[in-house]
């Protein structure tokens, strides 16, 4: 079945430092998706991809999507300790599927500040 | 935005009892219902797919005779484990969908089976 590679798993900064998140399908994606969870909380969404190449930002962070549709990152510039909290890529296969996402292992992200 | 309730947020249940957890969109209609579960630190896994007057799509893996999903309305999904046992502790969170692809998430249900 579909399966999404996240790295890395954890992630410690200094507040103001950059932040990156891979994501890695091993199947062509119709969309990808991007999810935080705060400490505590439940996932919330923050953007979908669908294009190849598709590059969207949002205020500080940056999602990327691969030309290939395989692979996707997210790209947190300057982070700040609001940023803290785990950040899921999730994968839809499209036909059938739709709808069904298949979540990556999430990255921790830890900011100190 | 689109909000999602889940009640009970938290539940403690004998081994072998059974416990219902609700998952209601409160101002939308939800086409499908997604039910996860989700482990300490570790990533939300899919178990069960349901759409509003139809049998619920289960994944590989998942017993459906032991998790027990009803999907009675456009606004309502319900989701019991049956005989429940230690190891069906965890987090069940649900989702709803509306539109093409955003799935907005319930607060969580933990469930500690002692």
């Amino acid at each position: 079945g579909q399966q999404v590679m996240q790295i890395p798993q954890y992630q410690h900064v200094q507040e103001g430092e950059d932040f990156t998140t891979y994501c890695n399908s091993s199947t062509t994606l119709s969309n990808i998706q991007w999810y935080k969870q705060r400490p505590g909380g439940h996932p919330v969404f923050l953007i979908q991809l669908v294009k190849s190449g598709e590059v969207k930002k949002q205020k500080r962070l940056t999602f990327q999507f691969g030309e290939a549709k395989k692979n996707s990152s997210l790209h947190i510039t300057a982070t700040q300790t609001t940023d803290v909290g785990t950040y899921f890529c999730a994968g839809s296969a499209g036909g059938t599927s739709y709808g069904k996402l298949t979540f990556g292992q999430g990255t921790i992200l830890t900011v100190h500040p | 935005g689109a909000v999602v309730s889940q009640h009970p947020s938290r539940v403690i249940c004998k081994s072998g009892t059974s416990v219902k957890i609700e998952c209601r969109s409160l101002d939308f209609q939800a086409t499908t219902m997604f039910w996860y579960r989700q482990f300490p630190k570790q990533s939300l896994m899919l178990m069960a797919t349901s759409n509003e007057g139809s049998k619920a799509t289960y994944e590989q893996g998942v017993e459906k005779d032991k998790f027990l999903i009803n999907h009675a309305s456009l606004t309502l999904s319900t989701l019991t484990v049956t005989s429940a046992h230690p190891e069906d502790s965890s987090f069940y969170i649900c989702s709803a969908s509306f539109v093409a692809y955003e799935q907005y998430f319930g607060p969580g249900t933990r469930l500690t089976v002692t």
